[in-house]
């Protein structure tokens, strides 16, 4: 899988948009960007996933650079419930690569 | 719909003994896979189970076991307990498909060695 790197931590007005960048410049056009989020002592929650269209859904929005180097994940309205561990992760759907490799992730603090 | 069920959801073991998890997946997932998550750290993949056979494993030792029942279930066992295996551990199933699926979590395991 390719290598992901996030900025360890980040901070966000309650009520603003959240925009978590994530560097995946070495990804084969086999891979997918996903998106996933760990609030603390809880099991990881799927976000959002996409190959090379930008991607919404209830939770959040998806932005994938054309050259699909780098994404950001967007929180349109943070609220304090979403303060968690951001991951990015990019994988291959098939073959022995076929799992979540996790990274550090971003820590998104949202603040009153 | 149940989610990925965990049990137990704390366990405490001396140094040396083994421990057993448990996985019930997503109905119609058969895909499992095990995490561990020592405190502080990331999640590291121990281990892939699909249609009953081991697909792939992490970089853990040998005492680091499982298994995948008929039903999807699956267990984790782990031999000779070390302290540094205290961690949270963390079962996920998904659909595996040929294109994309993501993978839903249970709530975790809470392992003490003392």
């Amino acid at each position: 899988d390719a290598k992901t790197t996030q900025p360890p931590s980040m901070d966000c007005a309650e009520g603003r948009a959240a925009n978590l960048p994530c560097n995946h410049s070495t990804i084969s056009g086999n891979e997918y960007v996903y998106w996933y989020r760990q609030i603390h002592s809880q099991g990881p929650q799927y976000i959002i996933h996409g190959l090379k269209n930008n991607e919404t859904n209830e939770m959040a929005s998806l932005i994938i650079t054309e050259d699909r180097k780098s994404s950001t994940l967007i929180l349109p309205h943070a609220t304090l419930r979403d303060t968690a561990v951001y991951y990015c992760i990019v994988r291959v759907s098939r073959g022995s690569n076929y799992k979540l490799t996790f990274g550090k992730g971003t820590l998104l603090t949202v603040n009153p | 719909e149940a989610g990925v069920t965990q049990s137990p959801t704390h366990l405490i073991k001396t140094r040396g003994q083994q421990a057993t998890l448990r996985c019930s997946p997503i109905s119609g997932h058969t895909s499992v896979y095990w995490y561990q998550q020592a405190l502080g750290l990331g999640l590291q993949f121990l281990l892939w189970y699909d249609e009953g056979e081991e697909r792939n494993r992490g970089n853990f030792p040998p005492r680091f076991s499982g298994r995948q029942f008929p039903n999807y279930s699956s267990e984790l066992n782990v031999n000779a307990l070390e302290l540094e295996d205290s961690a949270l551990y963390l079962c996920a199933s998904s659909v595996r498909d040929e294109g994309f699926a993501e993978a839903f979590f249970g709530q975790g395991t809470r392992l003490t060695v003392v």
